[in-house]
């Protein structure tokens, strides 16, 4: 069974503070995805990492893809109470014509004003 | 574009009453999901569409959960004699071409009182 685990579970800051949030593997996925997710509502798709070591920027979110494709970060700048929510790691995996997302607990992240 | 719809937003059952849920993806997506989210947890994929056909089932799908997408367009999700442990939010996505690419909908949160 592929697990992903997050850390940490609840993060709460002031607005302004930077902080990273982790996703780590036991297996490979042939790429990773981090979603958020506010309350009462879907999750909603930031980024999909697929090489290792791959570094994408969004805004003031970077994503880090391991170089080994188990581990990936996710570090935000400068946090706004409008990045409160649930950030979700997810695993890629390809079964047959199906690309299974197997998701992490998920931080969730409170932010302060 | 209107996303993916999902009906009822929420619903209140009492143990035993069977229920049923619908999921409007987006247009022309021909992949569908199910996901199950408890409280705390990422969401558990339950199973998948592809047009009319359900192609996989998590074993979290017991005797008592049946899926159809019977014109490969809406799908259904139906529990059968409900019981506590079903209480959760039931997450619809959908995907076409990029199928890693998933689009979550609102979710249907059911209670089993």
């Amino acid at each position: 069974t592929q697990l992903l685990e997050q850390s940490p579970q609840f993060l709460s800051i002031q607005e302004g503070e930077n902080l990273t949030v982790y996703c780590n593997s036991s297996s490979v996925f042939s790429s990773l995805q981090w979603y958020r997710q506010e309350p009462g509502e879907g999750p909603v798709l930031l980024v999909t990492v697929v090489t290792g070591g791959e570094v994408k920027k969004l805004k003031r979110l970077t994503f880090q893809f391991g170089d080994a494709r188990k581990d990936s970060s996710l570090h935000i700048t400068a946090a706004q109470p409008g990045d409160t929510g649930l950030y979700l790691c997810a695993g890629v995996g390809r079964v047959g014509s199906n690309y299974k997302l197997t998701f992490g607990k998920g931080t969730l992240l409170t932010v302060n004003p | 574009d209107t996303g993916v719809s999902q009906n009822p937003r929420h619903k209140i059952t009492k143990r035993g009453q069977n229920v049923t849920f619908r999921c409007d993806p987006i247009s022309e997506h021909n992949r569908l999901y199910w996901y199950r989210q408890t409280l705390g947890q990422g969401p558990e994929f339950l199973t998948y569409f592809q047009n009319e056909a359900q192609l996989e089932k998590s074993r979290l799908l017991s005797d008592r959960f049946s899926a159809e997408r019977p014109k490969g367009s809406f799908s259904t999700l139906e529990i059968q004699r409900t019981e506590q442990g079903d209480s959760a939010m039931y997450l619809c996505a959908s995907s076409y071409g990029t199928p890693a690419e998933q689009y979550f909908g609102p979710g249907t949160r059911l209670t089993v009182t």
